[in-house]
């Protein structure tokens, strides 16, 4: 059981939006943590996606977006492609644990 | 660009012990952050602990009393161990890296440890 709740899996067509739900709790996301998003492919490394709940590291394509309310974060794909089909986690800090919390990941599948 | 390179054990036996290391390349040690991090089989990701520049550790509650991370900032190396394995320390270990602490800049490739009598 993570401490932070993703979907198990979303879906969406070649050029559709896509979002990807995060929720935490008083502890961690509601505590003004901020939330950092990976994308995993099976067999590499994850890669840092979304830092600081919105900010993009040099080189991710804009069409990915990040936001945070109250104890829940989200990330949005725009004009989904083929290539963005893996596996996204959401990360956070937890007071309670004092260390790293991260959700279950969210498979996406790019139809 | 910096990268990371890890190695070790990647078949254990129960009650065995895990030991991983990981090296830093083409950057400095010193003033980042470095973490381990596992993905088992069909789950996500978990958070084993981290040593910050200070040289600070800090380790996942769930884990702290098998678990020992440690630094050489002369080989650029950190590494980890963790006694007593089970079968459920089966998982691709992950060394980590940041320059906040907050979040993973750097990772390696990943190590598979299985752990099977």
């Amino acid at each position: 059981q993570s401490v932070l709740t993703q979907p198990p899996s979303v879906s969406g067509a070649p050029g559709q939006r896509v979002t990807i739900s995060c929720t935490g709790s008083s502890s961690n996301i509601g505590t003004d943590y901020d939330v950092h998003w990976y994308q995993h492919l099976p067999g590499t490394a994850p890669k840092l996606l979304i830092y600081a709940n919105n900010y993009r590291p040099s080189g991710v394509p804009g069409r990915f977006s990040g936001s945070k309310s109250g104890t829940s974060a989200s990330l949005a794909i725009s004009e989904l492609q083929a290539e963005d089909e893996a596996d996204y986690y959401c990360q956070s800090y937890d007071s309670g644990l004092t260390g790293w919390v991260f959700g279950g990941g969210t498979k996406l599948t790019v139809l | 660009q910096l990268h990371l390179q890890q190695w070790g054990t990647g078949l254990l036996k129960p009650s065995e012990t895990l030991s991983l290391t990981c090296a830093v390349y083409a950057g400095s040690f010193s003033g980042h952050y470095w973490s381990w991090v596992r993905q088992p089989p069909g789950k996500g990701l978990e958070w084993i602990g981290e040593i910050n520049p200070a040289g600070t550790i800090k380790y996942n509650p769930s884990l702290k009393s098998r678990v020992a991370i440690s630094g050489d900032t002369s080989q650029k190396q950190f590494s980890l161990k963790l006694n007593s394995v089970t079968a459920a320390d089966t998982a691709v270990y992950y060394c980590a890296g940041g320059d906040s602490g907050w979040y993973v800049d750097f990772w390696g490739r990943g190590t598979l440890v299985t752990v099977s009598s």
